[in-house]
This record gives C-alpha cells, sequence and structure tokens, in this order.
C-alpha cells in the first residue's frame, strides 16, 4: 500500500543550525517525490519535487530509493523557515498523491 | 489572476444538514482533487476528477459525493452532516498534461458540524 512517512511532528533548531526533515515511503513501481510547505497563515505549495533535483530557498532533497526515503535538507536554517512541511508522492501519471502527516519546523533566533 | 477559490472559508452547521463546499479554479486545469485533513494528521484523498463529467473516489471513504459540469467548478456535497465529518476540506487542481505536475492547493474550508 501506497504510504508516506514523517516520523517527527516538530522539530526545532536554531537559526544557521542544519536542518533534516526525514521522510519514508513505500510505493509498488516507481513513484514520484515532492515537498510541500505551508507557511503561517498561507495555502500548500510546492518546495520542491525529486526528479528536478534542484535546490529551492536553499533547500534539497534526495531520493535514496533503496532506504525508501526523501529527507529534505537544509545547511543553515532561517527563521522564515518555520512552516509546516509535509512530503508526498505520486505515480507517474500524477493522478493520485498521498501526503504524509507533516512536520512543523521552528527555527529559533 | 488565475487562481483556486473556496467557500466558505469556515462553516459551523447543524448535524443532519446538507452542504456544499464550492471549489473554481480559473487555471484551466482538467485535474482536480478534494482532500480532508484532520488536525496534525496526513492529507486524505477523498475524490478526484480528470475532467468535465469524469469523478472518481479517493482512497479515504467519504460520504461526500462531488460532481464535474464545468472544467472550472468540482463543488463537494454532503447530504447529511454529521460530527464525524468535522475536519479542514483542501480542494487542488493541476495539470500535469500542460506541464504542470504541480499541485495548486485553494485556501481551504474548515467544517465544524454540531
Amino acid at each position: 500500500a501506497q504510504r508516506v512517512t514523517q516520523p517527527e511532528k516538530l522539530l526545532s533548531v536554531f537559526k544557521g543550525a542544519p536542518v533534516e526533515l526525514k521522510c519514508n515511503y513505500s510505493y509498488s513501481g516507481s513513484p514520484e517525490l515532492f515537498w510541500y510547505v505551508q507557511y503561517s497563515r498561507q495555502r500548500l505549495q510546492l518546495l520542491l519535487r525529486h526528479i528536478s533535483r534542484e535546490s529551492i530557498k536553499g533547500f534539497t532533497a534526495d531520493l535514496n530509493k533503496g532506504e525508501t526515503s526523501f529527507h529534505l535538507k537544509k545547511p543553515f536554517a532561517q527563521e522564515e523557515d518555520s512552516a509546516m512541511y509535509y512530503c508526498a508522492l505520486s505515480g507517474r501519471d500524477f493522478n493520485k498523491f498521498y501526503f504524509g502527516s507533516g512536520t512543523k519546523l521552528n527555527v529559533k533566533p | 489572476e488565475a487562481d483556486i477559490y473556496q467557500t466558505p472559508r469556515y462553516l459551523v452547521i447543524g448535524t443532519g444538514k446538507k452542504i456544499t463546499l464550492e471549489c473554481s479554479q480559473t487555471m484551466g486545469h482538467d485535474k482536480m482533487y478534494w482532500y480532508q485533513q484532520d488536525p496534525g494528521m496526513e492529507l486524505h484523498l477523498i475524490h478526484y476528477s480528470y475532467g468535465v463529467n469524469s469523478t472518481e473516489k479517493g482512497d479515504l471513504s467519504s460520504e461526500s459525493t462531488v460532481s464535474r459540469i464545468r472544467t472550472e467548478h468540482f463543488p463537494l456535497t454532503l447530504e447529511s452532516a454529521r460530527p464525524s465529518h468535522t475536519s479542514q476540506y483542501l480542494c487542488a487542481s493541476s495539470d500535469p498534461q500542460g506541464g504542470s505536475y504541480e499541485q495548486y492547493f485553494g485556501p481551504g474550508t474548515r467544517l465544524t458540524v454540531t
């Protein structure tokens, strides 16, 4: 069965510290992986997609098929990174999406 | 401006009432989705549509129904609301055929059934 697991509900770090938000998945096939972010009082929006291999706002995520993980990383957290982060996956057809329960990142000054 | 809209944003209603949550998008997207999210939990897909006159149920069983008579409109209806329907409902759209795999989300409707 398709499933996305984000083991941490809350992650608190100090400004300038490295951040890693964990995401593990199970999927029968070749998944597409995404990270979505929701800032306070804003809508859920796409942060990055694994196939793009790009850095968005300093965040990167590597798909590890062997460990079925897609952790989100940033070397130096900023206060404006404080938000809810959701890991999501879909099939290659992008017909259905599966979301994790989210991790709240709190970056302290 | 191209956007996705949901109304109402908040709704408190009594048990047994019929309600319709509205979702409209001006992006010209073919695919639309409804998600249900309880606090601190995953977004669960409850309905999706590939286009006009196409609707499918998601993996989470829901007593709600949807319709897609127009490309831009994807309303969700509960014939008889119950307290177990209390949740946040998020509408989204995408256009993978047009090269946009990204899901664009509306602001959500927070429903409370008393």
